[in-house]
């Protein structure tokens, strides 16, 4: 069975300040990794997502990960936060490409102040 | 534009009522939906996958009479509360599969 852990579940953090939401997976088999948001009021959007390929990705709006398959981490990053990237961030796994039967983190809230 | 509707937003129901929440796919035809469930301050739960045309398939601890799932057209399924009580109080979410998953602003239920 596969797991995930989001040890953070609030990060406060100064406008234009660099952030780190930290996700650690469990599982037997290879997995595939994703991040959502959720902005206030609104369902999970896709922010960005590791297949194969290049351990690092990264979302059109400056976040991005890293796939690090020997610390089993999935850490998301962003060098300046924005007051609009005020959210609720998950961490999700799946066996599968097409993202069946995600296994879902408990959250991270992210905070930014002005 | 969404992907994904969901209605209603926010219901609150007395205890021992029935309660209806739609999950319409609005850009293309889903023979699969997922169900979830968010608690506070903690994940997203898989309860069951919606197929249409055949019955949904419940994830282990999920009674499949509580909650009854219809998926009779590509473009909607529906979750069905049955006999509601206040622990069943809880933010529902549907998805649809295109490639990707793709998430439903969801339903607040609130049962008194």
């Amino acid at each position: 069975a596969q797991s995930v852990t989001q040890l953070d579940s609030q990060v406060p953090v100064f406008e234009e300040a660099p952030v780190e939401l930290r996700c650690n997976y469990s599982s037997s088999v290879s997995v595939y990794l994703f991040w959502y948001v959720q902005y206030p009021n609104q369902g999970l959007q896709l922010l960005l997502k590791y297949l194969s390929g290049s351990t690092l990705v990264e979302s059109i709006n400056g976040f991005e990960a890293e796939f690090n398959k020997s610390q089993t981490s999935f850490h998301l990053r962003k060098p300046s936060v924005h007051i609009s990237d005020t959210a609720e961030y998950f961490c999700a796994v799946s066996v599968t490409r097409n993202t069946d039967k995600l296994i879902f983190g408990t959250g991270t809230r992210l905070q930014v102040f002005p | 534009g969404a992907v994904v509707s969901q209605h209603p937003s926010r219901v609150i129901c007395k205890s021992g009522t029935s309660v209806k929440i739609e999950c319409r796919s609005l850009d293309f035809q889903a023979t699969t939906m997922f169900w979830y469930r968010q608690f506070p301050k903690k994940s997203l739960m898989l309860m069951a996958t919606s197929n249409e045309g055949s019955k949904a398939t419940y994830e282990q601890g999920v009674e499949k009479d509580k909650f009854l799932i219809n998926h009779a057209s590509l473009t909607l399924s529906t979750l069905t509360v049955t006999s509601a009580h206040p622990e069943d109080s809880s933010f529902y979410i549907c998805s649809v599969v295109w490639g990707t998953q793709y998430f439903g602003p969801g339903t607040r239920l609130l049962v008194l």
